[in-house]
């Protein structure tokens, strides 16, 4: 069974608005999550790589106010996408793992669809 | 920086037939390397690993060697199935030793479909 758990897997918002995407891991602690963007046919971009209880770190190009990433517990990282507008329509994957030489187990996803 | 290429999909094959999936990469030092697979509707499992030259991942019947000298990690199935329609991603991973923690550079992902 999953392992990791993302929710929602699919929203639509309007314009304007912020959503937030939540990453669970179920069974074990992640110390550290990561977040990705997936544009169609495209390959999966690393955004940020969030750590349990300290700042998320973002990749050249992401915009950390645009896109906030908490990581409170060793089991629950979110993601905000804020002030949301068509361009940021995509597919938002989660990853965690419990730390160096641990899997890495992937969530199933959240097309997000800003009209 | 490091990058991954696939081969471009879809590729549509008849059950049974051999398979391969292109996959060549650029990085500097020693990457690890990896094919993940995604299934409809659920997320990306790890299939297969290596962690250098010349070591080859296997799996449920797939196969990869890591050809540092082409820079490839081609997956490869002597006889597919229905089963394995999916969506399959090469990755590489900076850090040497087999480990799948940090950064993760995907391909584009190469969508399979297999018909009975």
């Amino acid at each position: 069974g999953a392992v990791v758990s993302q929710h929602p897997s699919r929203v639509i918002c309007k314009s304007g608005t912020s959503v937030k995407i939540e990453c669970r891991s179920l069974d074990f602690q992640a110390t550290t999550m990561f977040w990705y963007r997936q544009f169609p046919k495209q390959s999966l971009m690393l955004m940020a790589t969030s750590n349990e209880g300290s700042k998320a770190t973002y990749e050249q190009g992401v915009e950390k106010d645009k896109f906030l990433i908490n990581h409170a517990s060793l089991t629950l990282s979110t993601l905000t996408v804020t002030s949301a507008h068509p361009e940021d329509s995509s597919f938002y994957i989660c990853s965690a793992t419990g730390g160096y030489n641990s899997p890495l187990h992937f969530g199933n996803g959240t097309r997000l669809t800003v009209t | 920086g490091d990058s991954v290429t696939q081969m471009e999909g879809p590729v549509t094959l008849s059950e049974e037939a051999f398979l391969t999936i292109n996959c060549t990469y650029t990085a500097t030092g020693y990457p690890s390397l990896f094919w993940y697979v995604q299934y409809p509707g659920e997320g990306l499992q790890l299939l297969l690993k290596a962690t250098k030259a010349d070591d080859k991942g296997s799996n449920k019947g797939f196969e990869a060697t890591y050809r540092k000298e082409t820079t490839s990690f081609h997956l490869e199935k002597g006889s597919v199935q229905v089963s394995d329609s999916a969506v399959y991603f090469c990755a590489l991973n900076p850090n040497a030793g087999g480990t799948s923690y940090g950064k993760l550079t995907f391909g584009q992902g190469t969508i399979l479909t297999v018909h009975p």
